[in-house]
């Protein structure tokens, strides 16, 4: 069965940078991307980028260009978001999700990796 | 940037219909997903491009397109759907996801 787990909950301080993995098993990774999203407290879902996992293709949202790099590791079926120069307002559950299109969707989700900025 | 809009909240009783709309200038050409989402649990993908529903979801949920709208509705609402809803869709360039700012459906 598809699966995508996350690395556990991260508390940063201001400035610094947090590295979430998502490790995919039960599929091939390379036919599908990896899509990051992130949900503050109490507020919506915030989409921030797609990674192909054929051949490491991306897309970033506007907001966090410059500060988020998204990475594979096909050996290992894994993804990665790395966020630099973190700030209190990236505080947030970020979740990774399997996603054909870079243009949109997600139909097997991580569980989510908190992360507080304080 | 792009934007999709979705009514904040939307109420209907067990058993009537739940329509939930969301509207951008770029569905016309990018394609429509919906996901609901409970208190302290990730996603789930209800529908996928535009009206095509995964495996596992009930046949009361369905998807439809006019123009710059899309439509989520649920037949047959029952307790277990209340829950945010979010779509989500690209720019016309498909270069940049989005979502919608969240549907919280009350079953009353």
């Amino acid at each position: 069965q598809v699966q995508l787990v996350q690395s556990g909950a991260e508390v940063k301080k201001p400035g610094a940078s947090v590295k979430v993995s998502c490790k995919t098993s039960g599929y091939m990774f390379t036919s599908f991307g990896i899509n990051w999203v992130r949900q503050a407290p109490g507020q919506g879902l915030e989409w921030l980028g797609w990674i192909s996992g054929y051949n490491g293709n991306t897309n970033y949202a506007q907001k966090i260009k410059g500060r988020v790099t998204l990475t594979t590791d096909t050996s290992a079926s894994t993804a990665y978001l790395e966020l630099r120069s973190l700030r209190s307002d990236d505080s947030a559950v970020y979740y990774c999700a399997r996603s054909l299109l870079s243009t949109g969707g997600g139909d097997f989700w991580g569980q989510g990796t908190l992360v507080t900025v304080s | 940037s792009y934007e999709l809009t979705q009514p904040p909240s939307v109420s209907v009783s067990p058993g009537q219909t739940a329509r939930i709309t969301c509207s951008g200038d770029a569905l016309p050409k990018q394609y429509a997903f919906w996901f609901h989402q409970k208190p302290g649990q990730a996603p789930v993908l209800v529908i996928y491009q535009d009206s095509q529903r995964p495996s596992g979801i009930p046949e009361r949920f369905s998807g439809s397109t006019s123009g710059t709208t899309v439509t989520l509705t649920i037949s047959g609402v029952q307790a277990e759907d209340e829950a945010d809803y979010y779509c989500q869709s690209a720019d016309s360039s498909g270069t940049y996801q989005v979502f919608g700012g969240g549907t919280k459906l009350t079953v009353l």
